[in-house]
């Protein structure tokens, strides 16, 4: 059974910076492309981050050079290293994983974990 | 970016009843498209993939179309199940943008 766990949300002041954790098993990691997707509260989604076929990194532009996705897959987990955030970046974040090696769509979901950005 | 635009926004319809969700692509996408169900608290389900094919599990009562900027998600015979919202994505080009949603109540 596919499982993502997520982990690593919680407040933080603007301008700080936080890491998730997306913790994945139950199918072969590495044969999969993997990203990132947020819902701020009450809103709709948002793709924030990912890997590419071709195994690139890319970015929204609302978060690129502000974000940093990654992974390590010996040890099937994805990550995702915030900075410089703020109030905008206040959301769930979920972890997706792709149909195939394509970035999307995204076929399983983690459960999400809950950033918010206060002072 | 490319925007994605859903019609309507909401829509009441009872179980039983046949509902057709439209989302339309703000430049060609050609087939790259598809749609997800998503229930309060709860992470989407992709429903749909490459505008028409149904995703592994997800009953037959759903269906979708399209090509190009114009794309429809048909759900046969609501079920109780059905009542969420639902998201489109267009999967061409980067960032691979959602559309607002459309969200199913009970009448």
């Amino acid at each position: 059974e596919v499982q993502l766990l997520e982990s690593g949300g919680g407040l933080v002041q603007p301008g700080g910076s936080l890491r998730l954790s997306c913790a994945a098993s139950g199918f072969s990691f590495s044969d999969y492309a993997m990203s990132w997707v947020r819902q701020a509260p009450g809103k709709g989604l948002e793709w924030v981050s990912g890997f590419s076929g071709s195994g690139a990194t890319i970015y929204a532009d609302s978060v690129k050079g502000r974000f940093t996705i990654s992974r390590d897959n010996s040890k099937n987990t994805l990550y995702l290293q915030m900075d410089s955030l703020s109030a905008d970046d206040t959301a769930v974040y979920y972890c997706a994983k792709a149909l195939s090696v394509l970035t999307v769509p995204f076929d399983y979901w983690g459960q999400g974990t809950l950033v918010s950005v206060s002072s | 970016d490319i925007q994605m635009t859903q019609s309507p926004s909401s829509l009441s319809a009872s179980v039983g009843d046949r509902v057709t969700l439209t989302c339309r692509a703000s430049q060609s996408i050609n087939i790259y498209f598809n749609w997800y169900q998503q229930k309060p608290g709860k992470a989407p389900n992709l429903l749909i993939h490459g505008a028409s094919n149904l995703h592994s599990g997800v009953p037959s009562r759903f269906s979708g179309s399209g090509f190009g900027t114009n794309f429809t998600l048909t759900i046969n015979s609501l079920q109780p199940e059905d009542f969420a919202t639902y998201y489109c994505q267009q999967s061409y080009r980067v960032p691979f943008t959602f559309g607002p949603g459309t969200k199913v109540h009970i009448k």
